[in-house]
């Protein structure tokens, strides 16, 4: 069992380029969301898919968008990176209602 | 709007001692309260939470919990430490009643937990 599966694990970009992350569950979870983890921050939400066909903002999305490409893969793209999205990002998923939140590895992002 | 405080930054103790990791939080409902770990390098892992009922809720890897409603806390501790124990841990909460909001998951900002041999 998977669980939640993210790509890359690591990437460096300069600043001014594009790139997507990808994100995938295999728990038939409805909810799904992306956040960022800077030292001394804990984790911020940037944007989240309450179910399929849905998307809303978090406390951060800012320079973010995000693809909810079907109820198993959620996609976060950054358009022109900036040095400030230097960071962890994770992905994660629920199921609707009280259920606790499943993580993926993570992806550190470097922008130079 | 929901908040976590995690009011420690670092908690140092022995092991073989009890710990405690201290967590305050606010909703305007009712709150589900949650506990993850997170060893270097790696994502959060799910050690226990707080849906409703007993106010003592025990998790993976012998921790356990409070909830005190008046409060607004809910304290994760151990009652012998151990050094596999040192890692980064946060406290999260959702807010039963806020509509949409409720999919949101607030975290703290972590408390480092290092436990010496």
């Amino acid at each position: 069992n998977a669980g939640v599966t993210q790509t890359p694990k690591f990437q460096v970009l300069k600043t001014g380029q594009s790139m997507t992350l990808q994100c995938a569950q295999d728990m038939n979870h409805n909810s799904m969301y992306w956040y960022r983890q800077d030292p001394g921050m804990g984790l911020r939400l940037i944007y989240y898919s309450a179910s399929e066909g849905t998307t809303d903002k978090g406390e951060v999305p800012n320079g973010y968008n995000v693809s909810r490409l079907n109820k198993r893969e959620f996609s976060l793209r950054l358009e022109s990176a900036a040095p400030s999205q230097t960071s962890v990002y994770f992905c994660a998923s629920t199921r609707q209602g009280v259920g606790e939140a499943f993580f993926g590895q993570g992806t550190r992002l470097t922008v130079v | 709007a929901q908040s976590v405080a995690q009011p420690e930054d670092q908690v140092n103790v022995a092991e073989g001692n009890p710990l405690t990791v201290k967590c305050t939080y606010s909703v305007s409902g009712n709150p589900y309260l949650f506990w993850y770990v997170q060893y270097p390098n790696r994502g959060l892992q799910f050690l226990l939470k707080y849906i409703t009922g007993d106010n003592l809720v025990k998790g993976s890897y012998g921790f356990e919990a409070e909830f005190n409603k008046s409060q607004t806390s809910f304290h994760l501790k151990k009652p012998s430490a151990l050094v596999s124990d040192s890692a980064l841990y946060f406290c999260a909460v959702r807010d039963m009643y806020s509509g949409a909001g409720s999919y949101q998951l607030t975290f703290g900002k972590g408390t480092k937990l290092s436990v010496i041999p």
